[in-house]
């Protein structure tokens, strides 16, 4: 079975700091991808940034990167110069292969809360 | 443009009435994904659909039922068999077939009177 861990519920940050986020996870599986999504207020879950498990370098998308460790099974989120609107939640999750080729789902984390302070 | 739409944003359900929650896209994308959300906690996934005319069961399925009849449209019933029906849903797609990324619509939330 694959898990996801999030162990930070919630976050205070000074607006413009940087801010890593953990997500550790569990799996056997050679290959895998990781994902992290925010979710604000409104509750529509917004793509941020995909790491493969047989990607050489750490994943960059703006002020996102995804600090990859695979011997330690971590895939922190980092959010460089963070603005009042990163305030929401963020949910790290596992792309597991389901019954058959092609087949997928997404295994999510329970999220941390993220609150930017002025 | 683009993208996932679901309806309604709230949805009210009486006890022993079955419900049906819409979900549309035009991202051409093969995989069609219902997700269950409650306060504090992550997604869990209900059904999923890799194409036309097939689709299969999730982590959570009881008290659920969907069709896919057509490639844009994954429609989700909230039978009376599920007894805790209050929940955010969220539709989303992706190309399938091993490729990576799954986008989502702004979800449906559903109460019971």
């Amino acid at each position: 079975a694959q898990k996801i861990t999030q162990t930070q519920p919630g976050m205070f940050v000074q607006e413009k700091e940087a801010v890593t986020l953990d997500c550790t996870y569990d799996t056997s599986d050679p290959s895998y991808g990781l994902f992290w999504y925010k979710q604000p207020s409104s509750g529509e879950m917004i793509f941020l940034i995909y790491q493969g498990s047989y990607d050489q370098q750490n994943a960059t998308e703006g002020r996102y990167s995804l600090n990859f460790q695979k011997a330690r099974k971590s895939a922190n989120l980092v959010i460089s110069a963070s603005q009042l609107g990163d305030s929401a939640m963020y949910f790290c999750a596992m792309r597991e292969a389901l019954r058959g080729f092609g087949n997928e789902k997404l295994t999510f984390g329970t999220g941390t809360r993220l609150t930017i302070i002025p | 443009d683009g993208g996932i739409t679901q309806s309604p944003k709230y949805l009210f359900r009486k006890e022993g009435q079955n419900v049906t929650l819409s979900c549309e896209q035009n991202l051409n994308h093969d995989a069609m994904y219902w997700y269950r959300q409650d306060p504090g906690q992550g997604l869990r996934l209900i059904y999923y659909s890799q194409i036309v005319n097939d689709f299969q069961k999730g982590d959570i399925a009881e008290g659920y039922s969907v069709s896919r009849e057509k490639k844009e449209s994954f429609p989700l019933t909230v039978t009376s068999a599920q007894k805790n029906p209050t929940a955010f849903y969220l539709c989303a797609s992706g190309q399938g077939w091993g490729q990576e990324t799954q986008y989502f619509g702004p979800g449906t939330r559903l109460l019971v009177l």
